[in-house]
């Protein structure tokens, strides 16, 4: 049973048109995190919620946005996608008690004409 | 500062072989998590194994084991008889107890091809 889903698994955006991407859990954690991971190289985190507390970090463009309504729901907004934002984009979440392990969704590829 | 160095870019092993993915980390916390992930071509992430700083314990599972050596920094993956389907990137992992330090730190990844 999926515990981390994203939605949609593919996603193709024009050049400035923005673009939402979806991310929801049945897990209850308290932490949920937006990663990009481009070809070849290891996920770099863009951002984190616990509970409501938004973290951003320090290199995470302008551009990219998240909000998060509820525990389950997280949403990845990227206001004018350039053609550098074409990755996967990995959703996460773990709970909010120590170090555990994140569980991570199966991901949105986005690509960018 | 934290950091993860997976220095074997690819690997490619024949089915059946055994085969030693290497991760070597710094970090100036006395207590820290180390992190085991697959990530197959379909893309997830999947979590294989959490060890935490103070368990040096060896640790095997079916045909996995991880070997954790705190004087050498080190938390070596060993998959034992290796399969097609354990064809993927391997991510090795560390986070602190604190503050941005429990964020992941990956290192940049070992391609397993593994070929019948």
């Amino acid at each position: 049973d999926a515990m981390v889903i994203q939605n949609p698994r593919y996603q193709v955006t024009q050049f400035g048109k923005p673009v939402t991407l979806s991310c929801s859990q049945t897990l209850n954690h308290n932490v949920m995190y937006w990663y990009q991971q481009k070809s070849s190289q290891a996920p770099k985190l863009l951002f984190h919620y616990y509970d409501k507390d938004f973290n951003n970090e320090a290199d995470t463009p302008d551009n990219f946005q998240s909000r998060r309504p509820n525990t389950s729901f997280c949403f990845l907004d990227i206001r004018s996608p350039g053609l550098g934002d074409a990755a996967m984009y990995l959703c996460a979440t773990r709970s909010g008690a120590g170090n555990q392990p994140q569980h991570f969704g199966d991901g949105t590829r986005l690509s960018i004409l | 500062a934290q950091k993860v160095t997976q220095a074997q870019t690819e690997i490619s092993v024949v089915e059946k072989e055994d085969v030693t993915l290497d991760c070597v980390y710094e970090t100036r916390d006395t207590t820290y998590y180390l992190f085991w992930y697959k990530q197959p071509p379909s893309g997830e992430l999947v979590f294989l194994i959490r060890r935490n700083s103070f368990d040096e314990q060896n640790e095997i599972s079916g045909r996995y084991s991880w070997n954790f050596q705190k004087s050498t920094s080190s938390f070596n993956f060993t998959i034992t008889a290796s399969q097609v389907v354990d064809s993927a990137v391997y991510f090795c992992a560390l986070s602190g107890l604190s503050g941005s330090a429990r964020q992941l730190t990956f290192g940049s990844g070992t391609q397993l091809t593994v070929l019948p």
